[in-house]
């Protein structure tokens, strides 16, 4: 079945860079995206890729995809208080864009 | 444009009660969806709406009905509220060929 695996916390220190790791297992997946979730709000897609990409980069957030070892990585760079959230890694395969999230990864960025 | 919002924000439910969540978009999206987010479990899709008129199940259905009678709402019901239940609900929306869903702000229901 569907399932999207990523750890439960990150911690780093603010201008470090961060990195957030995520596997799935689907090999079919179409899209795959990292959603930011800030306190008390709803999701906000923060970047996605797609399957036939290895690499995404946009300002400070570099995607990389391993399709042979369904590993997706979220690498933030210079990372700022405002970027503490939970991060969801997740999937889909197009058709009705039915998504399966992962349980989110809750960074913490100390000043 | 308010995009995705929903309503209630916050409800207290006794076991046993019904209530409903309205969920309404303003971008014409095709497709709508009803989540819950409970801590560790990330996202489960409750049930999805592909058109107006049209309804299917997701990951966790049970407990739950939807209706989808106008193409910009999207409606769930709990006709008997359980602990089980007590959950924060997402509703999303997107437009077919789209690679976003967009997301409400969430409800936050308890049920004692």
């Amino acid at each position: 079945g569907e399932d999207v695996e990523q750890s439960l916390f990150l911690s780093v220190r603010e201008g470090d860079s961060s990195v957030i790791n995520c596997t799935y297992t689907d090999s079919s997946s179409t899209y795959l995206y990292w959603y930011k979730q800030e306190p008390g709000a709803g999701l906000q897609l923060l970047t996605y890729i797609f399957s036939n990409m290895d690499m995404k980069q946009d300002q400070r957030l570099t995607v990389l995809l391993n399709k042979k070892d369904k590993h997706l990585s979220l690498r933030i760079a210079d990372t700022q208080t405002g970027d503490s959230a939970i991060y969801f890694c997740a999937e889909s395969k197009g058709g009705y864009q039915k998504v399966t999230f992962g349980i989110g990864t809750k960074l913490q960025v100390i000043p | 444009n308010a995009g995705v919002t929903q309503t209630p924000k916050f409800r207290v439910l006794k076991t046993g009660q019904s209530m409903t969540l309205l969920c309404a978009q303003d971008m014409n999206h095709e497709y709508m969806y009803w989540y819950r987010q409970d801590p560790g479990m990330g996202l489960r899709l409750i049930h999805y709406s592909v058109g107006e008129g049209t309804t299917a199940k997701g990951e966790v259905p049970d407990g739950y009905n939807v209706s989808r009678l106008k193409k910009q709402n999207f409606l769930l019901g709990l006709e008997s509220a359980a602990p089980s239940q007590t959950s924060v609900y997402f509703c999303a929306s997107t437009h077919p060929g789209s690679y976003e869903q967009y997301f409400g702000p969430g409800t936050r229901l308890t049920v004692t």
